[in-house]
């Protein structure tokens, strides 16, 4: 079974408006950390958010934020206020237990229309 | 601060040579990782070194790949006898600790194999 599922291979959003991008995980480990990572078309991979599984709250991060559903297992991103410069590459990602090697997903493409 | 370092960030090898591929981590990062990144993927898992030990190579091919993280300089994915399905970007990431709530990457070298 594939640990991290992002469903969505292609997305489009208006300019300002708020967009979700889809996780689903699979784990049978109760520790485990969950990111998202932005990859523009230059190539670099760029941090945006952390959750952990026993974190109280959904994690935020200025325009970014996790919507954490732990009974679904899914980990949405949701990006308030789209800007053109978010066009980009989007990764979930999972870190189950004391293991350090992260888990992707097949990513989805964002594109931001004016 | 310097970020984590990658170079070459582009680097064309024929058939058959060799491809060492260098990764400073970010300063005080004893923990450094390697992916792989085909064409249209996510990122792979390939190695977790700490300095001058392998933890986990459980994504590394079994032939021809190799990594060490000297006790001085740069972790080195050393890829010998290179063929065309070995073009892929290739990441490092840094962290100082086991666990951490995010992974530093570096921006990542593309190799082509021609």
């Amino acid at each position: 079974a594939q640990k991290i599922t992002q469903t969505q291979p292609g997305m489009f959003v208006q300019e300002k408006e708020a967009v979700t991008l889809d996780c689903t995980y699979d784990t049978s480990d109760p520790s485990y950390g969950l990111f998202w990572y932005k990859q523009p078309s230059s190539g670099e991979m760029i941090f945006l958010i952390y959750q952990g599984s026993y974190d109280q709250q959904n994690a935020t991060e200025g325009r970014y934020s996790l919507n954490f559903q732990k009974a679904r297992k899914s980990a949405n991103l949701v990006i308030s206020a789209s800007q053109l410069g978010d066009s980009a590459m989007y990764f979930c990602a999972m870190r189950e237990g004391d293991g350090n090697k992260l888990v992707f997903g097949a990513g989805t493409i964002l594109r931001v229309k004016s | 601060n310097a970020g984590v370092m990658q170079n070459p960030r582009h680097l064309v090898r024929r058939r058959g040579q060799e491809a060492r591929l260098r990764c400073s981590p970010m300063k005080g990062h004893s923990h450094v990782y390697w992916y792989r990144q085909l064409p249209e993927e996510g990122l792979k898992f390939m190695v977790y070194l700490q300095k001058e030990n392998i933890i986990d190579e459980s994504g590394m091919p079994k032939e021809r790949f190799s990594a060490e993280f000297p006790k001085e300089g740069p972790s080195i994915l050393r890829i010998q006898q290179v063929v065309r399905g070995d073009s892929a970007a290739y990441f490092c990431a840094s962290s100082p600790w086991t666990g951490d709530t995010e992974a530093f990457f570096g921006q990542g070298t593309r190799l082509t194999v021609v």
